[in-house]
């Protein structure tokens, strides 16, 4: 069955610290993956995305994302944190199907907690 | 500014009440989507749309109902089928190319 998995429901870590969120995909197609971004009672906004290229994504607020093929994973990274990223955050995949409806399965979520 | 909006931000439901909440979008986006969020379990899909005057069931449809009457409008009506409506609501169009989904900034429905 196809899945998206975050081991992780909870990480802290202190400020200018490195953190790793983990993402796992279970297919054995090509996918497109995400990352989803959720501040405190708001919508989601996208990160990051790949679809296809380089398997190094970055955003625009220093985080980035690499996609590993064999080992079906999209983890996101970011070698020094700040107290505004404190958030929930969530992988998503596209897996492939038929009939022209790509559905997009989305991971529990991981809360980043950032000590000051 | 193009975007999502959703009303009401918090939403009450009386117990038998069927509540209907509000989603409309100018990304003149053909696709919509309806999520249920709850703590720890991630987003769920209700309903999606590819286009007007089609809409498809999601994973846990029971209990809504939607329309699509027109491209930039997905309102979602929870019925008092729905047992257990208390969750954060999200809803969602996607860029014509397929692949981002946009999110508007969500409605709290809290039960009576």
């Amino acid at each position: 069955a196809q899945s998206v998995t975050q081991l992780d429901s909870q990480v802290p870590v202190f400020e200018e610290a490195p953190v790793e969120l983990r993402c796992n995909y279970s297919s054995s197609v090509s996918v497109y993956l995400f990352w989803y971004v959720q501040y405190p009672n708001q919508g989601l906004q996208l990160l990051l995305k790949y679809l296809s290229g380089s398997t190094l994504v970055e955003s625009i607020n220093g985080f980035e994302a690499e996609f590993n093929k064999s080992q079906t994973s999209f983890h996101l990274r970011k070698p020094s944190v700040h107290i505004s990223d404190t958030a929930e955050y969530f992988c998503a995949v596209i897996f492939p199907s038929s009939g022209g409806y790509q559905k997009v399965t989305f991971g529990t979520g991981t809360k980043l907690q950032v000590i000051p | 500014d193009g975007g999502i909006t959703q009303s009401p931000k918090y939403l009450f439901r009386k117990e038998g009440q069927n509540v209907t909440l509000s989603c409309e979008q100018n990304l003149n986006h053909d696709a919509m989507y309806w999520y249920r969020q709850d703590p720890g379990q991630g987003l769920r899909l209700i309903y999606y749309s590819q286009i007007v005057n089609d809409f498809q069931k999601g994973d846990i449809a029971e209990g809504y109902s939607v329309s699509r009457e027109k491209k930039e409008s997905f309102p979602l009506t929870v019925t008092s089928a729905q047992k257990n409506p208390t969750a954060f609501y999200l809803c969602a169009s996607r860029t014509p190319q397929g692949e981002t989904q946009y999110f508007g900034p969500g409605t709290r429905l809290l039960v009576l």
